[in-house]
């Protein structure tokens, strides 16, 4: 079993729309979360992250924690097409290392 | 500004040969990374390293050998390259701190003929 786990979709929203991407997690001692976003052929870079239980807003995007869950996840308002890309969600995990999910791929269509 | 520096960018061996991929930051974190990614498994864990001197075996750690030469520097090596070993490779950084980021380089393009 991975540490995160992540629906690999691809998930497809029309412009405008909410965006909703989910991950869980097995590591209950893990402290953060993260969310990257990687377009095709770079390198991967942070939206967002989150430690405390509850929703974090930043912009169009919202990252939710629940602990007791153990589930993450990363909403993403108004998507635009430049949102089109590759979400991966993260945990720095008890050994203080970084482990990453599967990804989600997303396409925001005009 | 550098950040994090990866070098090659692309990289095309025969079976068989050997390598060693470069990384160095200027952040001076303690952390870094090594990982590879393939179509549909993310990024996987090579090798770990909290800080000079020391290594950890991550996900993926057969076929590959680091080290870690001083606080800035990360190199990860191939003996003999495998088909199997075809991916981007990511090299990464990070503070000690939970609540901080993992920064990226540019990745290198690795194929094994």
């Amino acid at each position: 079993q991975k540490e995160v786990e992540q629906n690999s979709g691809p998930l497809s929203v029309p412009e405008g729309a909410i965006a909703s991407l989910n991950c869980t997690y097995s590591d209950r001692g893990s402290q953060s979360f993260f969310w990257y976003r990687q377009y095709s052929g770079k390198s991967p870079e942070l939206i967002m992250f989150i430690y405390s239980n509850g929703d974090k807003e930043d912009g169009r995007f919202t990252a939710q924690l629940n602990k007791a869950s153990q589930y993450v996840s990363l909403l993403i308002r108004d998507s635009q097409p430049s949102d089109s890309a590759t979400y991966l969600c993260a945990g720095f995990n008890t050994g203080n290392q970084f482990y990453f999910g599967t990804g989600t791929s997303l396409t925001v269509i005009p | 500004n550098a950040g994090v520096t990866q070098t090659p960018k692309f990289q095309v061996l025969k079976t068989g040969q050997s390598m060693t991929l470069q990384c160095a930051q200027d952040m001076n974190h303690n952390s870094m990374y090594w990982y590879r990614q393939d179509p549909g498994m993310g990024l996987r864990l090579i090798y770990y390293s909290a800080s000079e001197g020391t290594t950890d075996k991550g996900e993926v750690p057969n076929g590959y050998n680091v080290s870690r030469l001083n606080k800035r520097e990360f190199s990860l090596r191939l003996e003999s390259a495998a088909p199997s070993q075809t991916s981007v490779y990511f090299c990464a950084s990070s503070s000690d701190n939970p609540g901080t980021e993992a920064f990226f380089g540019q990745g290198t393009r690795l194929t094994v003929v």
